[in-house]
Parts: C-alpha cells; structure tokens; sequence
C-alpha cells in the first residue's frame, strides 16, 4: 500500500512567481485536504476536495487555488507569491467522512526570497 | 471565535516520568478531535480521534480523553522515542469541512 506522496521535496521561488505543489493521495482515498505550515507553528487548513468538488476551505485568499483529479491525486497552485507564503505545505488524504484517519505526505518546503 | 490552544508549549520529561499535554477548544459543535505526532522534517502521523465527552482512545504509552471543553494526552513512563512535537486538531459544525491545529507542544524525553 503506497503512503501519500508529495512533490517536489524542496522548492526555492522568488515573490511574484507563481508555483504548483502535487499530492498523490493513499491507495483508495477519496478526500485529499491541504495545509500550511509554518515554523513552529500549527498547520492552517487551506482547503479539502472530495470527488473532485472543493468540500471546504480556510481563510487563505483567492491566490491559493487547486485542483483534484479522476484518480484522487490533487495539485495545490499558489498565484502572486509573497515572502510569507515561504512554509512546509502538506497533504493529507483519508476515505469517507471528511475528517476520518488522515494520512499526511512528507510536504513540500517552500522558500519564497 | 473558534480556537484551539495547547500547553504547555514545551516540555522536558526524564525517562520513566509520567506527565500529560492539554489541547482546549472554543468552537460550538464539536464534530471530532484530532491528535497527531510530528517528528522533525515529517508530515504529522495520526495517533487517535475522539468525539464526544467521556470518550478515551489508548495506544502504548498514550491515552487520550474528552471532556466539554479540552482534552487531554496522557504520557505513561515515556521513552526517549516518545520525543515529538504532539499536534491537536478539531472538526466542528458550521466550519465547512475546515480543521483547526493548535501549535502543538514539543516533547523532549531524556535517558
């Protein structure tokens, strides 16, 4: 059984640009949810897609936008990026209720200079 | 507003020294409460979900319970393996599917 993978592992952008993170979710999973984290921080939900339908999102603005594909795998794009913006971005994928067990990728550590 | 806070922030533990990590809530609702282990550099590794008062999940040297308003980790004679940060979350009604973290305590269990 394949764990939920994240990509690519490390990523240095300059403000402005913009940048797309990839999630495969777990073997059998339906919702994939994404959050950020920053250092010694708490990860913020940006948002969840279940069956390819945006089921929530947090208070993160429009910039922050993804996308869920037929095979559950998700892509997270982030437009105009700010020096703040610079986190650990993770997935996480589960089956059913939106919040059952949640398996977590290793993230994508974004650095925005 | 709805809000989740853990204490302490950090703690050191020796070997052997029981003690327990608080995560308190403030949302109307509650759906479901989450508890996560994060090592260095990793993704967060789910450890149990409770969700009404009274409940108790175990696993190990972990046990977990629920009240109104907080919940608690327990730690029974830690290891030094135990040393992670320990991440609380809640689900809760009206919030669209949204998740809340606290900023999690960081445990340091040592020999």
């Amino acid at each position: 059984e394949t764990g939920v993978t994240q990509s690519p592992t490390h990523l240095i952008k300059t403000r402005g640009q913009q940048v797309t993170l990839r999630c495969s979710s777990q073997s059998g999973h339906n919702t994939v949810s994404w959050y950020q984290q920053a250092l010694g921080q708490g990860p913020q939900f940006i948002f969840q897609y279940y069956r390819e339908e945006e089921n929530g999102r947090g208070n993160f603005p429009p910039r922050f936008s993804g996308l869920q594909f037929p095979n559950y795998s998700s892509e997270l794009n982030v437009n105009a990026l700010e020096l703040d913006d610079s986190a650990l971005y993770l997935c996480a994928s589960n089956a059913g209720e939106p919040y059952n067990e949640q398996f977590f990728g290793p993230g994508t550590r974004l650095t925005v200079l | 507003e709805d809000q989740v806070t853990q204490s302490p922030e950090a703690l050191r533990l020796q070997e052997g020294e029981s003690s327990s990590l608080n995560c308190s809530y403030t949302v109307s609702g509650l759906r479901g409460l989450f508890w996560y282990r994060q090592d260095p550099g990793k993704g967060p590794e789910f450890l149990f979900t409770l969700y009404s008062a009274g409940e108790e999940k175990e696993k190990e040297r972990l046990k977990a319970t629920l009240t109104k308003k907080e919940s608690f980790l327990h730690i029974t004679a830690p290891k030094p393996e135990d040393s992670a940060t320990y991440l609380c979350a809640v689900h809760f009604s009206g919030g669209y599917n949204k998740l809340i973290f606290g900023a999690g305590t960081r445990l340091a269990v040592h020999p």
